[in-house]
């Protein structure tokens, strides 16, 4: 079983800051990092998928990186806002299947 | 609209007792993925199915069992054989590309509580 890791565990930021998570994840037998987001009574979202080494995605104020030889990814969102409370999961991609994280709960102050 | 529909939402199982999770998708994805979130703990994965009549063990299947006799169909039976079913649940599908999985997409969930 892959091992993947998220911290900090839960997180609490006051609306405006910008804040930052990690996941890490083994670099051997690598296909794919997935992020979701998991709001409060309902479904897991997905924010992105990235395979490439380097490789830098943008959701309007929420970003990722991804450096698959040493194997972790960060999530960044600029300026949180109330509605950027949820549960960030992240997964790592075998060849059939996703190992989850723990997942980072975050929580906006207003 | 497309989607993943779980049912029920809340599921009350007595001892000893079988009880059977609905998942439904419309969104014509090939695979199916059953999961498992206890609090403090990621999703575990506990089945998953590539197509129709075939699936294979996650790392959680024991006490569990699943059929896929239909491509937009994939329940759960939560058998009396699982010791602490008390759980939420998660179904998920995705556009299987030969080999290369896409994003999967979640249903709702359904909260199993033991009485």
């Amino acid at each position: 079983i892959l091992n993947v890791e998220q911290s900090p565990q839960s997180l609490h930021v006051q609306e405006g800051d910008s804040t930052n998570f990690t996941c890490s994840f083994p670099s051997s037998n690598f296909y794919a990092l997935h992020w979701y987001r998991w709001e409060t009574a309902k479904s897991p979202e997905a924010l992105f998928v990235m395979t490439l080494n380097g490789d830098e995605k943008k959701k309007g104020r929420i970003s990722a990186t991804l450096n698959t030889k040493e194997g972790y990814s960060y999530l960044y969102i600029k300026g949180s806002q109330p509605e950027d409370s949820a549960t960030y999961l992240c997964a790592s991609q075998g060849a059939q299947k996703l190992v989850f994280g723990q997942g980072t709960r975050l929580t906006i102050n207003p | 609209d497309g989607g993943i529909t779980q049912s029920p939402k809340y599921l009350f199982r007595k001892e000893g007792q079988n009880v059977t999770l609905s998942c439904e998708q419309n969104l014509n994805h090939d695979a199916m993925y059953w999961y498992r979130q206890d609090p403090g703990q990621g999703l575990r994965l506990i089945y998953y199915s590539q197509i129709v009549n075939d699936f294979q063990k996650g790392d959680i299947a024991e006490g569990y069992s699943v059929s896929r006799e239909k491509k937009e169909s994939f329940p759960l039976t939560v058998t009396s054989a699982q010791k602490n079913p008390t759980a939420f649940y998660l179904c998920a599908s995705t556009l299987w590309a030969g080999g290369k999985q896409e994003t999967q997409y979640f249903g709702p969930g359904t909260r199993l509580l033991v009485l």
